[in-house]
C-alpha cells in the first residue's frame, strides 16, 4: 500500500467549528489532491498543488481552503463547517499529473 | 462536464463468472486508468493504459482501449468473493495535470 496517511478517520463535530483535516505522504511527491464523495457516488477534485506554494481550486467549488508549505504535507480547512459539508474527503498523491494516483482511506465528515 | 462514464453502475455476478466494465469519455487523453475503492477506504490503482495501446493484461485483469470509439473495457476473469468493489475509470485530458474520475460501477460477487 502506498505511504499516504488521512486523518482524522472520522470526525462529527457541530456546524461552525473550523476543522483542519490532515494529509501526509512520504513519497516525496510534488502533486496532491483533495477530492470530496459522497457515498456510492463519483470523486470530485476539491483542490490540488503542484508543489510546494502552489495551490489550484478544482472541478468542484468549495468552502474549503488548503495550504502546501512543505512537499509531504497538504492539509484542507473549513473555517466553520455547515450540514452541507458533511461527505467524505479523499487525499491523493502522483509523481506526475497523468501518472497513478496514491489515495490515503479518507476522512468521513459529519457535521451536525 | 464529466470526463468518464461508466457502464453498468452495478453489476451482481456469481463468484467465478467474468465482470466486464465499460467506460466512456469525450476528450483526447495521454492515458487512462482503473482502480479500485473496497467500501470504506480510499482507491487503489490497478491499470494504466496509454493513448497508443489498445489491450493490456494484468494477473486476471485485462483492460482494452478503443480511442476512435474514446471507450475503455475492463474485464476481471474468475471472479472471487473479494473482487467485491467499486471500480472507478480515471482519464487524463491532453495538457491537463489531473485525472477525472467517472462514476463508478459497484461490483458484487456472490459466492
Amino acid at each position: 500500500e502506498a505511504d499516504i496517511y488521512q486523518t482524522p478517520r472520522y470526525l462529527v463535530i457541530g456546524t461552525g467549528k473550523k476543522i483542519t483535516l490532515e494529509c501526509s505522504q512520504t513519497m516525496g511527491h510534488d502533486k496532491m489532491y483533495w477530492y470530496q464523495q459522497d457515498p456510492g457516488m463519483e470523486l470530485h477534485l476539491i483542490h490540488y498543488s503542484y508543489g510546494v506554494n502552489s495551490t489550484e481550486k478544482g472541478d468542484l467549488s468549495s468552502e474549503s481552503t488548503v495550504s502546501r508549505i512543505r512537499t509531504e504535507h497538504f492539509p484542507l480547512t473549513l473555517e466553520s463547517a455547515r450540514p452541507s459539508h458533511t461527505s467524505q474527503y479523499l487525499c491523493a498523491s502522483s509523481a506526475n499529473g497523468n501518472q497513478p494516483q496514491h489515495f490515503g482511506d479518507g476522512t468521513r465528515l459529519s457535521i451536525l | 462536464s464529466q470526463q468518464g462514464e461508466e457502464d453498468p453502475q452495478a453489476l451482481s455476478i456469481q463468484e467465478g463468472e467474468n465482470a466486464t466494465m465499460n467506460c466512456s469519455y469525450k476528450t483526447s487523453i495521454n492515458n487512462l486508468q482503473w482502480y479500485r475503492q473496497n467500501s470504506g477506504r480510499g482507491l487503489v490503482h490497478l491499470i494504466l493504459i496509454r493513448s497508443n495501446e489498445r489491450e493490456k493484461h494484468s494477473g486476471r485483469l485485462r483492460v482494452t482501449l478503443d480511442t476512435s470509439k474514446k471507450s475503455s473495457s475492463l474485464l476481471i476473469t474468475a471472479s472471487r468473493a473479494a473482487d467485491t468493489a467499486s471500480y472507478f475509470c480515471a482519464t487524463d485530458a491532453r495538457r491537463a495535470q489531473k485525472l477525472v474520475f467517472g462514476q463508478g460501477t459497484r461490483l458484487t460477487i456472490n459466492p
